[in-house]
């Protein structure tokens, strides 16, 4: 199964845009990479998916590696509700759970 | 539309106690999965149901832990004897079907936060 790779925390201050690395690099197959994350105090929250192409949605942008071994998460402005911890997901061949590893924890200054 | 919702929100139980988890998906659902976190630990998958498929336990930590889900709907997870190392809160999730391959989905609950004493 692949394994993702992310920074343990990252920084960053409102109204800036917020890039969120992913290390996927022994990705392989046709399977989707997921974003979720979670909130304090919250269940986690879906964010985007993607395939090859990069991906838009009203939350996040998704931009993906032309060999999909890596993405990026970008959050265009960010706000002092984005503070959370990130997890990019890898697909699990021949399953349906989400592995969650340790996520990038981000902190939006004021 | 109502989200995933679970009950109760928090649940403080004596060692040795059993203690029932329950979760509401969201109608129309086929899938439903249990996930635990404790405390600055990572989610952990414990269970997932689709339909009328054998479900996966592949997750569940020990023989203490078991769920059902009824008429394909409400799940319940019972632990037996719980223990301190149990403590944790449990993430209900459920999504819209889906096979392999699929765009994983889920939509969580808030969780139940388990403190057993």
């Amino acid at each position: 199964d692949a394994k993702t790779t992310q920074p343990n925390s990252m920084e960053s201050n409102e109204e800036e845009p917020v890039h969120l690395p992913c290390n996927h690099s022994t990705i392989s197959g046709t399977d989707y990479i997921h974003w979720y994350r979670q909130l304090p105090s919250q269940g986690p929250e879906y964010v985007i998916h993607g395939l090859t192409s990069n991906v838009n949605n009203r939350m996040a942008s998704l931009a993906i590696a032309e060999d999909r071994k890596s993405s990026t998460l970008i959050l265009h402005r960010a706000t002092l509700r984005d503070a959370a911890v990130y997890y990019c997901i890898p697909p699990v061949q021949g399953a349906q759970k989400l592995v969650f590893g340790q996520g990038t924890r981000l902190t939006i200054n004021p | 539309g109502a989200g995933v919702s679970q009950s109760p929100s928090n649940k403080v139980t004596e060692k040795g106690k059993d203690v029932e988890l329950r979760c509401d998906p969201i109608s129309g659902h086929t899938a439903l999965y249990w996930y635990r976190q404790s405390l600055g630990q990572g989610l952990e998958f414990l269970i997932y149901f689709q339909g009328n498929s054998a479900p996966d336990k592949s997750g569940l930590p020990s023989d203490r832990f078991s769920a059902e889900r009824t008429g394909g709907s409400v799940s319940t997870l019972t632990i037996q004897r719980t223990q301190q190392e149990d403590s944790a809160v449990y993430l209900c999730a459920s999504r819209a079907g889906g096979g392999p391959g699929a765009k994983n989905i889920q939509y969580f609950g808030a969780g139940t936060r388990l403190s057993v004493l």
